[in-house]
């Protein structure tokens, strides 16, 4: 049961460098989402979808993109990564009525 | 906007002793679900316990339960018998039941510590 998969697991990028995050899951779930996490924040919303070709902004959504072309697959994008961007990316999904979410391992992200 | 305050930062506790995690919410809704997590520093998010707030029992699993209060807006996470596995950060979260608002809304954490 592969649940939630994010890919990659760490990434270290140049300030004003691309990149984008990919989050699958094959439970056939509807909602998927992207939290950042950083030191005393908790995590924070950034994006997420209530199914496929939808998307809507969370808490913190500036400097992101994302997209879900597919139902399996929540893509987020940094344009242009800035060093405030350096932190720990989970993709999450769940279902509607479902109790909570299932996660993903986390992307630890470096923006130098 | 829902909003969930976890007030302790940190928290210690020895190793078969009992402690208590405190979080507090923010809802004008009569009807929504509220957890904990924990995060080893393994880094994954493992949901430890859920309460549907109409349920007027306190959710139990194993050795951790939960005493809501739901008029004080307060659902705090007891552990017993703590192990040295228990030492985590634990978020405590909030989902709404309405339709289109499926988010989680985490508090900010508390690291526990367990002592030998």
């Amino acid at each position: 049961n592969a649940g939630v998969t994010q890919t990659p697991k760490f990434r270290v990028l140049k300030t004003g460098q691309s990149m984008t995050l990919l989050c699958a899951q094959d439970m056939n779930h509807e909602y998927m989402y992207w939290y950042r996490q950083d030191p005393g924040m908790g995590l924070r919303l950034i994006h997420y979808s209530v199914g496929e070709g939808t998307t809507a902004k969370g808490e913190v959504p500036d400097g992101y993109n994302v997209s879900r072309l597919k139902k399996q697959n929540f893509l987020l994008g940094l344009e242009s990564a800035a060093p405030s961007q350096t932190s720990v990316y989970f993709c999450a999904s769940s279902s509607w009525g479902d109790y909570g979410y299932t996660f993903g391992s986390g992307t630890r992200l470096t923006v130098v | 906007a829902q909003t969930v305050t976890q007030s302790q930062p940190e928290m210690s506790v020895q190793e078969a002793e009992t402690v208590t995690l405190s979080c507090t919410y923010d809802t004008s809704e009569s009807d929504y679900y509220l957890f904990w997590y924990k995060q080893p520093p393994s880094r994954q998010m493992i949901l430890v316990i859920r309460q549907e707030a109409y349920k007027q029992q306190n959710a139990t699993e194993n050795r951790f339960s939960v005493n809501f209060q739901k008029a004080a807006k307060s659902f705090s996470l007891k552990i017993s018998d703590s192990q040295l596995g228990d030492a985590a950060m634990y978020f405590c979260a909030y989902r709404s039941k309405q339709g289109g608002s499926e988010k989680l809304v985490f508090g900010k954490g508390t690291k526990l510590t367990v002592n030998p």
